[in-house]
């Protein structure tokens, strides 16, 4: 069964810092990884989607990378700011099917 | 488009009680996923359709669980009898991978269940 894994689980930044969420996953063979954002109480945003075909992906200030080879990704969010604070979960399909298997998240706190 | 709709948005029901859950996925989506997520356990897979056809419903956690999609635009699920332990926030999810879908999924805002 594919695991998901993110690392830290909590993390707290003054605002303007630069920082990067991990996110790792047993089984190398995915065809895509989709990173979403999920605010307290409410359901879950996509925020990116990278295929198996590419490297990364970038949206506004945020980049994520995929390495499949070492089953790793990262998401990368540039100059952060108050409303970034949320949960980031990562997420991969599962090995028979279209079924997403989730990490914990890592709950990001941007402290003005 | 709405994106998709789940109603309702919090449910509390007493122990025993039969509970319904609905979804409308977004239109032209040709997949439809079942979540649960609580805080011990996360997000978990229940059940997926595929153009309305039960796929993969090896998440769901016994027979007290039960999953129909009638039609392209709606989907129920359903809790029968409710215990406790079933509370959970619910969650509907869709997506497409035909006509260059990439299979990225939707979720709705959710289900707020409580079960006393």
């Amino acid at each position: 069964k594919q695991e998901v894994t993110q690392i830290p689980a909590a993390l707290s930044v003054p605002e303007g810092e630069n920082l990067v969420l991990n996110c790792s996953f047993t089984d190398s063979a995915i065809y895509n990884l989709q990173w979403f954002r999920q605010d307290p109480g409410k359901g879950l945003t996509s925020l990116l989607l990278i295929q198996s075909s590419q490297r990364e992906q970038t949206s506004g200030r945020l980049n994520a990378s995929l390495d499949k080879s070492s089953g790793r990704s990262t998401l990368y969010i540039a100059a952060s700011q108050p409303g970034d604070s949320a949960t980031y979960l990562c997420a991969v399909p599962s090995n028979s099917g279209y079924a997403l298997n989730f990490g914990k998240g890592t709950s990001l706190l941007v402290t003005p | 488009d709405a994106g998709v709709i789940q109603s309702p948005r919090h449910e509390v029901t007493e122990m025993g009680q039969e509970v319904t859950l609905r979804c409308k996925p977004i239109s032209g989506h040709d997949y439809l996923f079942w979540y649960r997520q609580t805080m011990m356990r996360g997000l978990e897979l229940l059940i997926y359709f595929n153009n309305n056809v039960p796929i993969d419903d090896s998440g769901m956690p016994e027979d007290r669980f039960s999953a129909k999609m009638p039609n392209a635009s709606f989907s129920t699920l359903k809790i029968q009898p409710s215990e406790p332990r079933d509370s959970a926030v619910y969650f509907c999810a869709s997506s497409s991978l035909g006509q260059g879908g990439s299979n990225e999924q939707f979720f709705g805002p959710g289900t707020r269940l409580t079960v006393l």
